[in-house]
């Protein structure tokens, strides 16, 4: 079975231009997680979504950043415009129905995709 | 909200030694305390974690230690091997809700013949 999906790998744009990214989750998966990586540093969270609500987006710049998983399954990030501090790799993740898991003591592990390296120049 | 401290940043190893990395977080409320394998070039993955109800944890060479009173958790690797280089990052989250991982800056581990 494919993992997260993501795409495109790698994204080279100028500074005040549009850019979408672009998740495909593990099937199954309700939760679906945008994260930015800093070079040398951790993932930290943008927005998370439970189907297609997005439950915590307390951390996405709003006047730049958007999101959406109308469907339920997958997801698109966009940044319009973006700056030079936007470089960075924006990492998918994926995990199973958090209420589900906490009831059932299921897996809870969150699953990444490979990436996507935004340069912005 | 939850915070992540993790260290060494950096971590020098010879092949057949044995590698430790430690954390420590800041909400006593967080359960759940997953590792995470970062290869260049790729996600990180998942390598071992550990629920608060349980103090130690071992797959094979990794392990997982976690002392819930002092709020810290460690991962060991025995008999390190040279692909065990990568980033190691750890995280914390409370199991109910909508909490999310809040990972550590990371670790790279280099592993050396």
């Amino acid at each position: 079975e494919a993992g997260v999906v993501q795409s495109p790998r790698y994204k080279i744009i100028e500074k005040k231009q549009p850019v979408a990214f672009w998740c495909n989750p593990i099937s199954g998966h309700n939760t679906l997680y945008w994260y930015r990586q800093n070079l040398g540093q951790g993932p930290e969270l943008l927005i998370r979504y439970e189907n297609e609500e997005a439950v915590d987006d307390s951390q996405l710049p709003k006047d730049r950043f958007s999101a959406e998983r109308l469907k339920g399954v997958d997801s698109t990030l966009k940044i319009q415009p973006a700056e030079l501090g936007d470089s960075a790799v924006y990492l998918c993740a994926s995990s199973l129905d958090t209420a589900l898991v906490y009831r059932a003591e299921k897996n809870t592990e969150a699953f990444f995709g490979q990436g996507t390296r935004l340069t912005v120049v | 909200g939850e915070n992540v401290e993790q260290h060494p940043s950096t971590l020098s190893v010879q092949e057949g030694d044995s590698a430790v990395i430690k954390c420590t977080y800041s909400d006593s409320a967080s359960n759940y305390f997953p590792w995470y394998k970062q290869e260049l070039g790729k996600g990180p993955q998942l390598i071992i974690d550990i629920r608060s109800n349980v103090g130690e944890k071992k797959d094979q060479r990794i392990a997982v230690t976690l002392n819930k009173t002092a709020k810290h958790f460690s991962l060991h690797i025995t008999e390190t091997q040279p692909e065990d280089s990568a980033v190691y990052f750890c995280a914390a989250s409370i199991i109910a809700g909508y909490s999310t991982l809040t990972f550590g800056k990371g670790t790279m581990l280099l592993v050396s013949p």
